[in-house]
């Protein structure tokens, strides 16, 4: 079955340790994108990569890292969790992204985070 | 800065009623636009997209429509069902950084029997 994996789904944790949220697709996407849910904000893009070692910032980066060393893989890191870092995200593949496209993106289940 | 805006925040219809939601957007110069459904506390799924060249996008009851020259879009659901209830999400991606997207904060639609 085509689908984007993230995990864990649940993740409670303390302040400033670090911590890795995975994100796998198996359907050869070139593309993926990491996004944050907050009541009241909706979605707001972290991180995305065109392709394998390729990643730009989205509008919100700042205390997040991602790497893309491989096209199925897109893991977001926290080094250093803070509270406002509590929030629900989102991993989501497309195929090839180009200007004018008409591209589908699937979005993974979801991970909630809390940070205490 | 680029900005996607929905209207209305919330909707309330009766079973089997039509419903309109809108969407206007400031990004430019224009990439594509896209609805989703997200159900409560799971992932978007794509409804329509729709680029510069499309006005209108069918999928079963749904109905998009764009008009880039007003930079205004709308997703119409014809007989609503008690399993439409959810936030309808408008996104829009510019061509300069396709990328990138930008959100609405979406329309939470609630289907009443």
């Amino acid at each position: 079955e085509a689908q984007v994996t993230q995990n864990p789904r649940y993740l409670i944790t303390v302040t400033g340790k670090k911590l890795t949220v995975t994100c796998s697709q198996n359907m050869n996407h070139e593309y993926m994108s990491w996004y944050r849910q907050d009541p009241g904000l909706g979605l707001r893009q972290i991180y995305y990569s065109m392709n394998v070692e390729v990643t730009d910032k989205g509008d919100v980066p700042e205390g997040y890292k991602v790497s893309r060393k491989e096209k199925r893989n897109f893991p977001l890191i926290l080094e250093s969790p803070s509270p406002n870092q509590t929030s629900l995200y989102f991993c989501a593949s497309s195929p090839f992204i180009y200007p004018g496209g008409s591209y589908e993106q699937y979005f993974g289940p979801g991970t909630r985070l809390t940070v205490t | 800065k680029n900005q996607v805006e929905q209207s209305p925040q919330s909707l309330i219809i009766l079973e089997g009623k039509n419903c309109t939601l809108q969407c206007n957007y400031t990004v430019s110069p224009f990439s594509n636009l896209r609805w989703y459904k997200q159900d409560t506390g799971r992932g978007p799924v794509s409804l329509t997209i729709m680029t510069f060249s499309e006005n209108t996008k069918s999928n079963g009851r749904y109905t998009a429509t764009l008009d880039a020259d007003t930079k205004q879009s709308s997703l119409h659901i014809t007989a609503s069902q008690l399993s439409d209830s959810a936030s309808y999400i408008c996104v829009v991606s510019a061509s300069t950084n396709a990328g990138k997207s930008t959100f609405g904060d979406g329309t939470t639609l609630t289907v009443k029997p």
